[in-house]
């Protein structure tokens, strides 16, 4: 069954520096998100990718970060200068319509 | 915003059955879902339920949807040790919006 992939498993950075996280969602879906997971606290919603363009963000997701598909099968998340309040669980999820999204084993983000 | 409430901890014997309940306030939801997550690993789609049903089962699992209380469950049948994880509960909104709105997630612990 096809999955969603997401690499690093794990990123230790120093607080300032800047992070990409890598993903491959589900070849032949077409909607891309970035959600996080701050230890202890609920999934929060970054931001979904739709068509090469940004459709939807939250407020968590400022300035500070970027999402790009360089490719026809990465879909990456940028953050250019990391703070220590970063530091969470990233997961990559992918949706064919829309609708039911399926998520990566996420990349555990350390900042310290 | 919008708000997806879970109880945090539920501790049943093996064999019996587990309900996990779930209250929401967004009344344009669309999709209701239930994810499963292992320690350290990402969210696994166990299931899920369109807004206009009210059960849905799927060999252990069964999904009951009360959209005038905006309440939804998850009832394990037959619960066993490898069912405990926690149980994420989480909608997707109206028209025009992919996002997910996650509750905190119930932790279920098996006992042998």
């Amino acid at each position: 069954e096809p999955e969603v992939t997401q690499t690093p498993s794990h990123q230790v950075t120093q607080m300032g520096q800047e992070v990409i996280l890598r993903c491959v969602p589900i070849s032949n879906h077409l909607y891309f998100y970035w959600y996080r997971q701050i230890l202890g606290q609920k999934v929060e919603f970054l931001v979904s990718f739709y068509n090469n363009e940004i459709s939807e963000k939250s407020e968590i997701f400022d300035d500070q970060f970027s999402v790009e598909r360089p490719d026809g099968s990465n879909f990456t998340l940028k953050i250019r200068s990391t703070k220590l309040e970063d530091s969470a669980m990233y997961f990559c999820a992918s949706t064919r319509g829309g609708d039911t999204q399926y998520f990566g084993p996420g990349t555990r983000l350390t900042v310290l | 915003g919008e708000d997806v409430e879970q109880s945090l901890f539920l501790s049943v014997r093996e064999g019996d059955s587990s309900v996990i309940n779930c209250t929401y306030t967004d009344s344009s939801s669309t999709y209701l879902y239930w994810y499963k997550q292992e320690p350290g690993a990402g969210l696994q789609l166990l299931t899920y339920i369109f807004s206009n049903m009210d059960m849905k089962q799927d060999q252990r699992l069964t999904v009951l949807l009360n959209k005038k209380d905006k309440h939804l469950s998850l009832r394990i049948a037959d619960t066993q040790t490898g069912d405990s994880a926690i149980y994420f509960c989480a909608e997707k909104g109206g028209a025009g919006s992919y996002q997910l709105t996650f509750g905190k997630g119930t932790k279920l612990s098996v006992i042998p």
